[in-house]
């Protein structure tokens, strides 16, 4: 089947710890993006990345940091600098045509809790 | 200005009526438009796209496009209880932009 997936789907993080999220595509999709969602919120976009190791600072990038050493795999990993971490994250890829970035396809996602 | 804008509601409507969601964007140079579904708890589903203006029709949903007025709107007729959830409206010039959504409750 193909599709995204992201693991864990809940996360429990202690204060000062750094936490890395996984995000796994077997779409073929060149692009992939990192968003946070708060309660009764939109999403709001961390990192994207277009090709592999390259990536992006989304709107949020400030405590959070990216990899992408494989077409398949954008780990988002979460560090202490962010303040306020406990959120809903989620993963998704899209193909690219030309300068355009298409239609997004969503994980299941990560929601994150800081003890 | 929001650059996605929508009511945020909550929008109640009863089973059997239509649902109409709606959706303004600032970005004149737009292109494409997507509505989102997202399931309290889950990830956004993709249920509607469209790319020039006027009407798109799918099963229950029809989504219109107006890029004169900077408007996208979604229908959805004949509302089941299984369609109340958060609907996200998107934009896309190069990176898609996310409205805050509306939330639909469908009473039985």
């Amino acid at each position: 089947d193909g599709g995204i997936t992201q693991s864990p789907k809940y996360l429990f993080r202690k204060e000062g710890q750094n936490v890395t999220l996984s995000c796994e595509q077997n779409l073929n999709h060149d692009a992939m993006y990192w968003y946070r969602q708060d309660p009764g919120q939109g999403l709001r976009l961390i990192y994207y990345s277009q090709i592999v190791n390259d990536f992006q600072k989304g709107d949020i990038a400030e405590g959070y940091s990216v990899s992408r050493e494989k077409k398949e795999s954008f780990p988002l990993t979460v560090t202490s600098a962010q303040k306020n971490p406990t959120a809903f994250y989620l993963c998704a890829s899209s193909s690219v045509q030309g300068e355009s970035y298409n239609e997004q396809f969503f994980g299941p996602g990560t929601r994150l809790t800081v003890l | 200005q929001k650059e996605v804008e929508q009511n945020s509601g909550p929008l109640s409507v009863p089973e059997g009526a239509i649902a109409s969601l709606n959706c303004t964007y600032s970005d004149r140079g737009s292109q494409s438009f997507f509505w989102y579904r997202q399931y309290s708890g889950k990830s956004p589903e993709l249920i509607m796209s469209i790319y020039s203006n006027g009407d798109k029709e799918d099963g229950r949903f029809t989504a219109q496009l107006n890029k004169a007025s900077q408007y996208v709107s979604l229908l959805i007729r004949d509302s089941q209880p299984s369609d109340s959830a958060t609907y996200l409206c998107a934009v896309n010039r190069r990176l898609m932009t996310f409205g805050s959504g509306t939330q639909l409750t469908v009473l039985p």
